[in-house]
């Protein structure tokens, strides 16, 4: 089965610098990769998702961008951060893509921007 | 547009007594229905998911979710509560993204407290 790892487990950054969050997957081969927000410990927000190397689809637009440079390796930044950037990201994976997809969730990075 | 409701933003129970969080959705087509539950500053875990067959879906530590058509709702629930089930619940749906693939839509979550 597949294990999501995320890394750092918490950053605190300061208004406008820059981000960089990292997702790897283990066990599995040409995953599907998705970044979600997480605001005030409640409602999820999908942000970008992946269906290959290289293939970034955004679902709002916003101050960050998403990244895919191999296979089990997502990544999320940000030039300049801005305080709503605040709260907890996670990475998950899926395998189909298809309606009956289950997603496995990474532990997640709790991001505070000051 | 399909869409998820969980009503209850929190349930208390008292532990070995059965539990029940609700979620009602709205889907045009065949619905697909997950139950993810999070613990404290952790991500989200798998429960079940009901894609299609028998209304009721067993899942995971003891849970299981009746799927109702005519009411569009997946209840999840569990005839003995612990305290360990003490959690954050997410159900969800499967919709469709801009550009047509397909994406889960949560519902806001519902804090689940059981009471030693």
């Amino acid at each position: 089965s597949q294990t999501i790892h995320q890394w750092p487990a918490t950053l605190v950054q300061p208004v406008g610098s820059p981000l960089s969050l990292e997702c790897t997957v283990e066990g599995t081969s040409n995953p599907n990769l998705y970044w979600y927000r997480q605001a005030a410990g409640r409602g999820l927000q999908l942000l970008f998702y992946s269906v290959g190397i290289g293939q970034i689809s955004s679902e709002v637009p916003q101050n960050l961008s998403a990244s895919r440079p191999q296979d089990r390796q997502f990544i999320l930044s940000s030039k300049k951060l801005l305080l709503s950037d605040s709260g907890f990201y996670l990475c998950a994976c899926g395998a189909s893509g298809g309606p009956e997809e289950t997603q496995y969730f990474g532990p997640g990075t709790r991001l505070l921007v000051l | 547009a399909q869409s998820v409701a969980q009503p209850e933003d929190q349930v208390n129970v008292a532990e070995g007594n059965p539990l029940t969080v609700k979620c009602t959705y709205s889907v045009s087509g065949n619905p697909y229905l997950f139950w993810y539950v999070q613990y404290p500053n952790r991500g989200l875990q798998f429960l079940l998911k009901y894609i299609t067959g028998d209304n009721l879906v067993k899942g995971s530590y003891g849970f299981e979710a009746e799927f109702n058509k005519s009411q569009t709702s997946f209840h999840l629930k569990k005839p003995s509560a612990l305290v360990s089930d003490s959690a954050l619940y997410f159900c969800a749906v499967r919709g469709r993204t801009t550009s047509g693939t397909y994406k889960y839509i949560f519902g806001t979550g519902t804090r689940l407290k059981v009471l030693a």
